[in-house]
């Protein structure tokens, strides 16, 4: 079956430049996170969607990065002004997690990423 | 608050001998843990999970058994091959959310 469909896999761009970036979770996932990953360096979670909830944003390192999920699925991340330490991969995963129980057995299933590098 | 604490890499092995990496974690109550795998190129895959102490998960020669007295989760392999050179994170959940170790970039050489 698909899996977590992220797009662009690659970006370039200048600085100063706003990016959109994609994730399409699998069908019927109702929790979905971002995860921004640098070189050499362990997976940093930047904001989580679960249903009609209200997203954990915790993670997200400035104002500049915003993030919404239309209709409970698609989602994008959105960084403005980019800067070069923005440089790095951004993961999206998706997980089921029914109802209001947190069934914390659930694993989550990664996309392949999209690589944004800032000139 | 929670965390997961990672031998550091890389690690260098020939192929054919045992692997062991080394996994510890913090947290408040009963997490499950994970240890996921990242080819090159590629996102993070599951390799195996624990949900409870005592517990052991394994998948493709890969085990790793859930000790709650210790605190660890450490991954072994009997006989690595050239194929398994990867990054592997070893990760707990919580509620809801993942925290993830820094990964092990584990090299093995034909």
């Amino acid at each position: 079956g698909a899996g977590v469909s992220q797009s662009p896999s690659n970006k370039v761009t200048e600085k100063g430049k706003d990016v959109e970036l994609r994730c399409d979770p699998i069908s019927g996932h109702t929790a979905l996170y971002w995860y921004r990953q640098s070189l050499g360096q362990g997976l940093e979670f930047l904001i989580y969607f679960q249903g009609n909830s209200a997203p954990d944003k915790s993670g997200l390192p400035s104002d500049r990065f915003s993030a919404e999920r239309t209709g409970g699925s698609v989602s994008t991340l959105t960084i403005q002004r980019t800067q070069q330490e923005d440089s790095a991969v951004y993961l999206c995963a998706s997980s089921y997690l029914p109802g209001q129980s947190y069934s914390s057995n659930q694993p989550q299933h990664f996309g392949d990423g999209t690589r944004l590098s800032i000139l | 608050g929670d965390s997961v604490t990672q031998m550091e890499g890389p690690v260098t092995l020939s192929e054919e001998a045992f692997l062991t990496i080394n996994c510890t974690y913090t947290a408040t109550g009963y997490p499950s843990l994970f240890w996921y795998v990242q080819y090159p190129g590629e996102g993070l895959q599951l390799l195996l999970k624990a949900t409870k102490a005592d517990d052991k998960g394994s998948n493709k020669g890969f085990e790793a058994t859930y000790r709650k007295e210790t605190t660890s989760f450490h991954l072994e392999k009997g006989s690595v091959q050239v194929s398994d050179s990867a990054v592997y994170f070893c990760a707990l959940r919580g509620t809801y959310k993942y925290i993830f170790g820094t990964g092990t970039r584990l090299k093995v050489l034909a």
